[in-house]
């Protein structure tokens, strides 16, 4: 079964820039696979930011995008807010029916 | 408006049964497929399996098929998580998510927390 890999943690200070990423066990993403990325704060539901690897959900602040970055899915935080500050959480759509969620990013925001 | 109400928390004792539920409105019921994740205490988020309420079709994640069953009743517009026997090790908050755009999971009800312990 492919494992979707994220970093486990990842810090920012305000204002700045931060890339996450989202990787597949089997290698390199391939453009006919369907990324999403979702937000959790603590105590809350995930929160969906983009889809279909780049798209944002409607509502999502414009300093989330996504992107593919060399051979990995990633989200970029452009201006980081402390209310950023969550796990995010990589989801791709394998095909037949499957997803397979990666196993989280914790974002501090300091 | 979109919404996904979960069922309330639950106290179970291991080898009981537990159905909880997800109950939709807002949007065709059975045009969407419904999700179910599972998210242990300070764990991550985990695929579960998926129904499409329109003709009942569903896939489970390898790691769940024959863990739990996934149902819906169209009548009432609701989705349904089911265990035949709880162990201990099924205590966590679990979501149900309508799948919308192009895979995604869009929206999301507010978790069920459950709680299996002797």
């Amino acid at each position: 079964q492919t494992v979707v890999t994220q970093e486990p943690s990842f810090s920012v200070s305000p204002g700045g820039t931060v890339t996450l990423t989202c990787g597949l066990s089997s290698g390199s993403v391939s453009s006919s696979l369907y990324f999403s990325w979702y937000q959790q704060t603590p105590g809350q539901a995930p929160r969906t930011l983009i889809y279909s690897t780049n798209t944002r959900s409607s509502g999502v602040p414009d300093r989330f995008s996504g992107s593919i970055f060399g051979k990995k899915a990633a989200l970029t935080i452009t201006g980081a807010q402390t209310e950023d500050e969550a796990d995010y959480y990589c989801v791709v759509y394998m095909g037949g029916g499957i997803w397979v969620f990666g196993g989280g990013t914790k974002l501090t925001v300091l | 408006e979109v919404q996904l109400v979960q069922s309330g928390a639950e106290v179970k004792k291991p080898g009981e049964s537990l159905k909880i539920s997800c109950k939709v409105s807002g949007y065709t019921f059975t045009i969407y497929w419904i999700g179910w994740v599972r998210q242990m205490p300070g764990k991550g988020l985990e695929w579960m399996g998926i129904i499409y309420p329109g003709d009942s079709q569903i896939r489970y994640s390898p790691s769940f098929q024959g863990q739990v069953t996934i149902s819906a009743d169209r009548s009432i517009t609701t989705a349904y998580l089911q265990w035949n026997s709880l162990k201990a090790s099924d205590t966590a908050m679990y979501y149900c998510a309508r799948q919308g755009v192009a895979t995604a999971f869009d929206y999301w009800g507010q978790g069920t927390l459950v709680t299996v312990s002797s």
